[in-house]
């Protein structure tokens, strides 16, 4: 039972370069979202995402990109990574209905130097 | 717009003791969902419970108990007898009728339970 699963687990960049944050879930939900986590600041929403070819802007967009060519996978892209995004970063997914529970990955922790 | 607020930053209790999570929301929606997870100190994170708007029945699980009370906005979490393995951050969470399964998070309150 792999859930939603995210790559890397850990990443250290060099301000100003870019990749990418890949999350694949395999319990054919709808909706995805990535967040940033940061201490005492709870999780902030970046993108979601409500179906296949569908991004759409979070709480904080800023500095990221996000692409949903596959229903099982949504991408989290930085293009010029910045300090301010050092951060865990957590993808979640969850059925297309509004009251149900969102299942988590297990976080990627990005430091940028 | 929505908002989630839980005051107590960190809670320090030494085991078997009782402890309470406190947890108080803004809505404008007369139709949302509350829910809690955990997040260990290993980082992931779990999905404890939901409640709906409309039903104000507190529940138990176990040594968790949840209270929630329209009245006055909350939605809170006690631990009977906690346990070392209690010790995790807590987020309350709010999804309001359709918002496309979007969640609106509390800060977490970070639960240290002693031995």
């Amino acid at each position: 039972n792999a859930g939603v699963t995210q790559t890397p687990k850990f990443r250290v960049l060099k301000t100003g370069q870019s990749m990418t944050l890949l999350c694949a879930q395999d319990m054919n939900h709808e909706y995805m979202y990535w967040y940033r986590q940061d201490p005492g600041m709870g999780l902030r929403l970046i993108h979601y995402s409500v179906g296949e070819g569908t991004t759409a802007k979070g709480e904080v967009p800023d500095g990221y990109n996000v692409s949903r060519l596959k229903k099982q996978n949504f991408l989290l892209g930085l293009e010029s990574a910045a300090p301010s995004q050092t951060s865990v970063y957590f993808c979640a997914s969850t059925e297309d209905r509004w009251d149900q529970p969102q299942h988590f990955g297990d976080g990627t922790r990005l430091s940028i130097l | 717009a929505q908002k989630v607020t839980q005051a107590q930053t960190e809670i320090s209790v030494v085991e078997k003791e009782d402890v309470t999570l406190d947890c108080v929301y803004e809505t404008r929606d007369t139709t949302y969902y509350l829910f809690w997870y955990k997040q260990p100190p290993s980082g992931e994170l779990v999905f404890l419970i939901r409640r709906n708007s409309f039903d104000e029945q507190n529940e138990i699980s176990g040594r968790y108990s949840w209270n929630f009370q329209k009245s006055t906005s909350s939605f809170n979490f006690t631990i009977t007898a906690s346990q070392v393995v209690d010790s995790a951050v807590y987020f309350c969470a709010l999804s309001e009728a359709p918002n496309a399964g979007k969640s609106t998070f509390g800060d977490g309150t970070t639960l240290t339970v002693k031995p």
